[in-house]
């Protein structure tokens, strides 16, 4: 599996963009880039995943190195409701969509 | 809504005796999965189902086994639980999307032991 590095934690204000970070510097040719997040007492949530291309959808952006060593999760707008562990995990496309979680980073949201 | 679902919330059980955690759900996904989660740490893959195609995670103590009787239910037995498995347990199923998996969690089952 590859190894991912994260911040441990970033802080926001509300109404702000975020971007959250992971370096993958060992990630295989076919592993993609997922990203998920916890809220507080919850199960995991999924946010978004893309091989090489950057993707879009209603939560996030996800921005790809053009080496695939690095990802940038963006959050456009805070919100208070965005406070999680966010996860970002390598994999997935192979052994029915294994996911190996690293530590994350807590994102705090201040109003 | 579709969704996974998993019973009780909260258990307790004793040093010891034996418990079955519960996951169902109607998405009618063919992956299946268990994680747990100890206080602070990220979640760790026990084992999976594709279908009924059991695959057991290389470290995953074999007082842990599980079963999947159908598509929609999924069980984790722990025969003998000590004080270290107290965790969240969280289930999971997941759905090719595209050329990847896309999974989708239960809201977990708190496991104390006692």
């Amino acid at each position: 599996d590859a190894k991912t590095t994260q911040p441990n934690s970033m802080e926001s204000n509300e109404e702000e963009p975020v971007h959250l970070p992971c370096n993958h510097s060992t990630i295989s040719g076919t592993d993609y880039i997922h990203w998920y997040r916890q809220l507080p007492s919850q199960g995991p949530e999924y946010v978004i995943h893309g091989l090489t291309s950057n993707v879009n959808n209603r939560m996030a952006s996800l921005a790809i190195a053009e080496d695939r060593k690095s990802s940038t999760l963006i959050l456009h707008r805070a919100t208070l409701r965005d406070a999680a562990v966010y996860y970002c995990i390598p994999g997935g496309g192979t052994s029915y969509g294994k996911l190996t979680f690293g530590q994350g980073t807590i994102l705090t949201v201040h109003p | 809504d579709a969704m996974v679902i998993q019973n009780p919330r909260y258990q307790v059980t004793q040093f010891g005796k034996p418990v079955t955690l519960s996951c169902s759900q109607t998405l009618n996904h063919n992956v299946m999965y268990w994680y747990q989660q100890k206080s602070s740490q990220a979640p760790k893959l026990l084992f999976h189902y594709y279908d009924k195609d059991f695959n057991n995670e290389a470290d995953t103590p074999d007082n842990f086994q599980s079963r999947r009787p159908n598509t929609s239910f999924c069980f984790l037995d722990i025969r003998s639980p000590g004080l270290g498995d107290a965790a969240m347990y969280l289930c999971a199923t997941s759905r090719l999307t595209g050329a990847s998996y896309e999974q989708y969690f239960g809201p977990g089952t708190r496991l104390t032991v006692t």
